[in-house]
């Protein structure tokens, strides 16, 4: 069964930067030949969708973020890492790496457990 | 890009039916049959319920179901039961490689 873990720091200063990594077990990011993402879920409150990326390094991002993300690869590692700089406190939420489905366009059919993110000094 | 509308809640007793509603527009809901569902229940992460407006993924069972007219699309629960009380939450693809998802609506089941 696919498993999605994602990993990184519960804590991070204001104007920082925010690394994130989601280690893949029982499915290659490679021979899946589908997208993996993260989203993101401030505490009470919806879904935002963040950036998603191919095994090639193909990604997409969320317009609204764009600035301030980078979502990375590491196929021999079977991981995909997010990258968020210039923290503040809105970025203070649980962060979920996610699996597409077969068709990018679909939605996200796996997800991890999520980890919390505190913004704080 | 803005999020889509859905009822902050709705409720039902068991053995009714329930139908969410996702607002949007013609430049993600209207304008593309990808509209997904999301069950959520408390301390977990979203499950997939729908996809592709209409489609259930294996093991979802068939008391639920998509669809869509115009730019608002809906989920429709039928044969409530306790377990279904969570909260659920519409995505659509938005164009240009991008998503995005309503605020979310909590099922109450009486």
């Amino acid at each position: 069964q696919l498993q999605l873990q994602e990993s990184g720091p519960g804590l991070v200063k204001p104007s920082e930067t925010l690394s994130l990594t989601c280690s893949v077990s029982n499915d290659s990011i490679i021979t899946s030949r589908r997208f993996w993402g993260w989203i993101r879920q401030p505490p009470g409150k919806g879904l935002e969708w963040i950036a998603s990326i191919y095994y090639n390094g193909g990604a997409y991002y969320n317009p609204s973020l764009q600035s301030r993300v980078t979502i990375s690869v590491d196929t021999s590692k079977n991981q995909i890492s997010l990258n968020l700089k210039s923290v503040t406190a809105a970025d203070a939420t649980v962060y979920y790496c996610v699996r597409h489905t077969g068709e990018y366009r679909s939605g996200f059919d796996s997800w991890g457990q999520g980890i919390p993110v505190a913004v704080s000094s | 890009q803005s999020a889509l509308t859905q009822p902050r809640s709705v409720s039902g007793s068991p053995g009714q039916s329930v139908t969410i509603s996702c607002t949007g527009t013609s430049d993600e809901v209207g304008g593309y049959n990808y509209v997904s569902w999301y069950q959520q229940h408390p301390g977990t992460p979203p499950k997939l319920m729908i996809y592709a407006v209409t489609r259930r993924p294996s093991g979802v069972p068939d008391r639920f179901s998509g669809s869509k007219s115009g730019n608002t699309a809906s989920l429709t629960i039928s044969g409530l039961q306790a377990e279904d009380e969570a909260d659920y939450y519409c995505s659509s693809y938005a164009g240009s490689y991008t998503f995005v998802f309503g605020g979310g609506t909590t099922l109450t089941v009486l």
